[in-house]
């Protein structure tokens, strides 16, 4: 069964710094990954997927995240935060098969200090 | 443009009396998606529907139905819901259930007094 775990439930950083999110995988097949985010009383928006095809993958608003298979990670980076990254942050396996709906990890709360 | 919209934003229901949320799509895709998000938790999915082939998930509880009566609407019907379900709900949809990206409504906010 597929599943995800996303370590820490509340990262905080400086505006300017480095992000980092870890999202790690398990997955009895080639997994297809997502990172989406949602901001508060919002749905949720996808920020980038990888699907098999090249392990850097790039998103929107700056972030990207690199597929590693020997580490069954897929951790979110972002080089320099702005304030407008202050979200929560979901890390998704697609449950393989047919029923290929999206199974969540518990999120991690970006905050930004000024 | 929305591309899908749940109606209305905000809910808020008696104890017991049944409730009605409901969500459109101007995509056309094939696959809508109920999710059950609470406080500080990840997205639960409670059902699926695949063009009209429906898909509950084994711990959804029998409270919750869906109808979806054409490829643009759907709907999360709550029979007698009860202080625990007081939630965010959120549809979604994919053009197929493989690889393809799921996009997401607003969210309606469920209160239950």
């Amino acid at each position: 069964a597929q599943s995800v775990t996303q370590l820490g439930s509340h990262v905080s950083v400086s505006e300017g710094a480095l992000v980092l999110l870890r999202c790690n995988y398990s997955s009895s097949v080639p997994p297809y990954l997502f990172w989406y985010v949602q901001y508060p009383n919002q749905g949720l928006q996808l920020l980038l997927k990888y699907t098999s095809a090249a392990t850097l993958v790039k998103g929107i608003n700056g972030f990207e995240a690199e597929f590693k298979k020997s580490e069954t990670s897929f951790h979110l980076t972002k080089p320099s935060a702005h304030m407008s990254d202050a979200a929560e942050y979901f890390c998704a396996v697609q449950r393989g098969g047919s029923q290929g709906n999206l199974i969540f990890g518990k999120g991690t709360k970006l905050s930004v200090k000024p | 443009d929305a591309m899908v919209i749940q109606n209305p934003r905000y809910q808020v229901t008696q104890f017991g009396k049944p409730v009605t949320l409901s969500c459109s799509q101007t995509l056309n895709h094939n696959v809508m998606y109920w999710y059950q998000q609470k406080s500080s938790q990840a997205p639960k999915l409670l059902f699926h529907y695949y063009d009209k082939d429906f898909n509950n998930e084994a711990d959804t509880p029998d409270n919750f139905q869906s109808r979806r009566p054409n490829t643009s609407f759907c709907f999360l019907d709550i029979r007698s819901p009860g202080l625990g379900d007081a939630a965010m709900y959120l549809c979604a949809t994919s053009r197929d259930p493989i690889a393809t990206e799921a996009f997401f409504g607003q969210g309606t906010r469920l209160t239950v007094v």
